[in-house]
């Protein structure tokens, strides 16, 4: 099973809403990120976990949380977020953080800020 | 940090034709790099990558070369389908590190 699924596929929130963008792996991977993609532009690194632990934040606002509850789990939680923060949010695994390793990209959540 | 960049913008071939994507990196501590295809309402998926202790790799109608001396890579897709329609996407990154770089991309439009 290479298979990274995420869960809404799409999403529609107010500003003063509150939601979680949930993914998960069952490869074993102990290495799981997020990524922001607007349209016609590459993925854009937000998060890292390695071994569920934070390694990297690239910057990322606070109004976006990040969680991993297990090593198969990756949670993103969105709070009083913006019309620009409208974009696909891409989760990705891969063996480790560091090295050579494929990155095994979800479908993506379609997230709309209103 | 890295940064890299991929040429051109959107390319249009005819069916059988090849494909040729280029991108230029800036680390020369950069030492894996990977192509992705995304296509529409998917993630990116990975098609090939090469490390810098090889110049070329081949798979099928897919092959990837790199010049460590010039900082560039480049994909060549032959006999092309209209399947290859997609984004490309090149990649680069530093394994001692965690972060890919991705290039700007590639739209890729193949005409039967």
């Amino acid at each position: 099973d290479t298979e990274v699924t995420q869960t809404p596929k799409h999403l529609v929130m107010g500003m003063t809403n509150k939601k979680s963008l949930k993914c998960e792996q069952h490869m074993g991977h102990r290495a799981m990120y997020w990524y922001k993609q607007k349209a016609k532009k590459p993925p854009e690194l937000m998060f890292v976990y390695s071994y569920e632990k934070l390694s990297i934040n690239e910057s990322v606002p606070s109004r976006f949380s990040p969680e991993c509850p297990n090593s198969s789990l990756l949670n993103l939680h969105l709070h009083a977020l913006q019309p620009e923060d409208s974009a696909l949010y891409l989760c990705a695994s891969s063996q480790e953080a560091t090295g050579g390793y494929e990155q095994y990209f979800g479908p993506g959540t379609r997230l709309t800020v209103t | 940090g890295e940064n890299v960049e991929q040429h051109p913008s959107t390319l249009s071939v005819q069916e059988g034709d090849s494909a040729v994507i280029k991108c230029t990196y800036s680390d020369s501590a950069s030492n894996y790099f990977p192509w992705y295809k995304q296509e529409l309402g998917k993630g990116p998926q990975l098609i090939i990558d090469i490390r810098s202790n090889v110049g070329e790799k081949k798979d099928q109608r897919i092959a990837v070369t790199l010049n460590k001396t010039a900082k560039h890579f480049s994909l060549h897709i032959t006999e092309t389908q209209p399947e290859d329609s997609a984004v490309y996407f090149c990649a680069a990154k530093n394994t001692g590190f965690q972060k890919l770089v991705f290039g700007t991309g590639t739209r890729l439009l193949v005409s039967p």
